[in-house]
């Protein structure tokens, strides 16, 4: 089936540090997603992008959808400690507007 | 209730024992989606129910999985003759809109097959 290629797997960063991390398909997709997993909880959606091009912020989080609608990324700005948790970069292909292919996530470490 | 919840939350269960995994949906959404997610991974698809309608099990990986929605609300995943490769945490999502993106996901039931 499709594959996402998300990176970095891991990172461990000072609280205060801005991070980035992205995801690719080698496919399009229609729409592109970003989840955080905190330990023992299931995925909460962070940021939901539905345009290529299409730059969205939610507070000190900002997702963009690729212009070639095969890539999205996710930059944390401003890391603090209950940043930490696993990100996971979700993409839809077109034919299905309710199938969710996930990414293998990226594991964040903030150190006070 | 407040969100999705299923039961149990962690199963042990010993080889070629059945077992049935429960989702209890947000009250009033009309889609529910069935994950699979094993250690390290992502989240994979399995299962999507409109209403009590299974209209996608595309992903279910062989016939000893099935899942029913009989009233459109909480839904079963069966999981027959199980095997050690079906240890995984299995997640349950619902949304309030058909052919919904934006689902919410239950805490999951962490199965471990012996």
């Amino acid at each position: 089936g499709q594959q996402l290629n998300q990176s970095p797997q891991s990172m461990f960063i000072q609280e205060g540090e801005d991070v980035s991390m992205n995801c690719t398909s080698s496919s399009i997709f229609n729409t592109w997603l970003w989840y955080k997993q905190d330990p023992g909880e299931g995925p909460v959606l962070l940021i939901a992008l539905y345009k290529a091009g299409e730059l969205t912020s939610n507070g000190r989080l900002t997702a963009q959808f690729g212009i070639t609608r095969k890539d999205s990324f996710l930059n944390i700005s401003a890391s603090i400690p209950s940043d930490v948790g696993i990100y996971f970069c979700a993409g839809q292909e077109g034919g299905s507007n309710y199938k969710l292919t996930f990414g293998k996530g990226t594991l964040l470490t903030v150190n006070p | 209730g407040a969100g999705v919840s299923q039961s149990p939350r962690y199963k042990v269960t010993k080889r070629g024992q059945d077992v049935a995994l429960r989702c209890d949906p947000i009250s009033g959404h009309v889609s529910l989606y069935w994950y699979r997610q094993a250690l390290g991974q992502g989240p994979e698809f399995l299962t999507y129910f409109n209403y009590e309608a299974q209209q996608d099990k595309s992903g279910l990986p062989n016939d000893r999985f099935s899942a029913e929605r009989p009233e459109g609300s909480i839904s079963t995943l069966t999981i027959q003759r199980t095997e050690q490769r079906d240890s995984a945490m299995y997640r349950c999502a619902s949304s309030v809109r058909e052919e919904s993106t934006e689902a919410f996901f239950g805490q999951g039931t962490r199965l471990t097959v012996v």
